[in-house]
């Protein structure tokens, strides 16, 4: 059975970092991209980034572009997300989910339950 | 402002169908697959349609996709309590090489 799990999420200031991490099992991990998206409170769902199943290609959402980095440890079979200069309007619940190619999509047959990230004062 | 454009809610009673559109442009719907998402409030989303109009095993066949140029539609019929839930379209995007979603659609089931 395939299992995510989001670890990293708690509350950080504004212009602060944070590390998320996404434990997989069940799969050839490296076979797959993997992505990140965030849902903020009572909004819908935004793609923030993917990286190729081999780890040589990242895509990233311009919202995040040069504060945020997707990266993978395929003998670990773990995805991170590394946040700077965090702000406000980054809160959100963040998914980490797996594509269904190495290549990425935005077919994602399985998410994770999600890790909460509050950026506050 | 969201690149795929869905209408932010629809409703129906039971045993009726009702359908969610989502709009978008040639670098986006016009070349690439769509898929729905649905997430029940309070948890992860789940991919629902895939391909535009392939359902996952265990999906009942009451929900159906289609695409026609640069839109897409989400077909539910046979409206149940359980289906209460918000739906998403996404994409990829060639212009902006990455993923985008619709705004999204509460459907409510009177």
């Amino acid at each position: 059975e395939v299992y995510l799990l989001e670890s990293g999420g708690g509350l950080v200031q504004p212009g602060g970092s944070l590390r998320l991490s996404c434990e997989t099992s069940g799969f050839s991990f490296r076979n797959y991209a993997m992505s990140w998206v965030r849902q903020a409170p009572g909004k819908g769902l935004e793609w923030v980034t993917t990286i190729r199943g081999n780890g040589d290609t990242t895509y990233n959402a311009e919202s995040v572009k040069g504060r945020f980095t997707i990266s993978r440890d395929n003998s670990k079979s773990t995805v991170y997300l590394q946040m700077n200069s965090l702000r406000v309007e980054d809160t959100a619940v963040f998914y980490c989910a797996k594509d269904v190619y190495e290549s990425g999509t935005s077919e994602f047959d399985y998410w994770g339950q999600g890790t909460l990230v509050t950026v506050s004062s | 402002q969201s690149v795929l454009t869905q209408p932010p809610s629809v409703s129906g009673t039971p045993e009726q169908r009702v359908a969610i559109s989502c709009s978008g442009s040639r670098s986006n719907i016009g070349t690439n697959y769509v898929h729905w998402y649905q997430q029940i409030p309070g948890t992860a989303p789940q991919l629902l349609i895939y391909r535009n109009n392939q359902r996952p095993s265990g999906v009942p066949d009451r929900f159906s996709g289609s695409k026609s140029g640069t839109s897409a539609s989400l077909a539910i019929s046979g409206l149940r309590s359980g289906d209460e839930a918000d739906y998403y379209c996404a994409t990829w995007d060639d212009s902006l090489s990455g993923v985008v979603f619709g705004g999204g659609t509460k459907l409510t089931v009177l």
